[in-house]
């Protein structure tokens, strides 16, 4: 079965600073992947997607990831982190190849702090 | 500015209660999907419809949930009777599934928050 791990719950960075957050899958073949963000008391929002082609994928708000077949993962960047982006994450994977269903699989999500 | 619209955003209710949660999916999407979210489990799928039939539920109590979609433009989670371990954020999303031109991307409503005391 899918899986997707995000082995960091929390994490704190300082404004300005560097960000990274990890996502590994587990799946047969390359599926879909996904980063959405979730603000307080909001639905999510997706960032980014990675589908085929560049492994290096731009999103919203300045965010990129890297998509790394040869380590199963999909880790979220962003060069220099604004109080704003304090929110949740969730890497999510959908089967490339599910005949139309639209089985997504999300990850447990990794909260972020911003601290001034 | 096309969005995911439910209701209610908040609702209290007692135990034994009837509930029942409301969904306008993006108009032209063709999936629509039923989640709960809580601090313990974090994002479950509960239910997942296309062409407004549903394809997977197996995600959700089915002694006392039941999702339907009565219309394109309307997707229905009730819960009855509601129990306080039902407290939890019910999101609906819809999409357009994944076929050569589209790729599984979720828009997200913003939620309605369940209490059952």
């Amino acid at each position: 079965a899918q899986s997707v791990t995000q082995p960091d719950i929390h994490i704190t960075v300082s404004e300005g600073a560097s960000l990274e957050l990890r996502c590994n899958y587990s799946y047969g073949a390359t599926p879909y992947l996904f980063w959405y963000v979730q603000s307080p008391g909001q639905g999510l929002q997706l960032l980014l997607k990675y589908f085929s082609g560049d492994t290096l994928v731009q999103g919203i708000k300045g965010f990129e990831a890297e998509f790394k077949r040869s380590q199963s993962s999909f880790n979220l960047r962003k060069p220099s982190v604004h109080w704003s982006d304090a929110a949740e994450y969730f890497c999510a994977v959908v089967p490339m190849n599910s005949g139309g269903y639209q089985k997504v699989t999300f990850g447990t999500g990794t909260k972020l702090q911003v601290i001034p | 500015d096309a969005r995911v619209t439910q209701t209610p955003r908040d609702k209290v209710t007692e135990m034994g209660q009837e509930v029942t949660m409301r969904c306008q999916p993006i108009l032209g999407h063709n999936t629509v999907f039923w989640y709960r979210q809580t601090m313990m489990q974090g994002l479950e799928l509960l239910a997942y419809f296309r062409n407004r039939a549903p394809l997977d539920d197996s995600g959700m109590p089915k002694d006392r949930f039941s999702a339907e979609m009565p219309d394109a433009t309307l997707a229905t989670l009730k819960i009855q009777p509601s129990e306080p371990r039902d407290s939890a954020v019910y999101f609906c999303a819809s999409g357009l599934g994944t076929t050569l031109s589209n790729t599984g991307e979720l828009f997200f409503g913003e939620g309605s928050r369940l209490t059952v005391l």
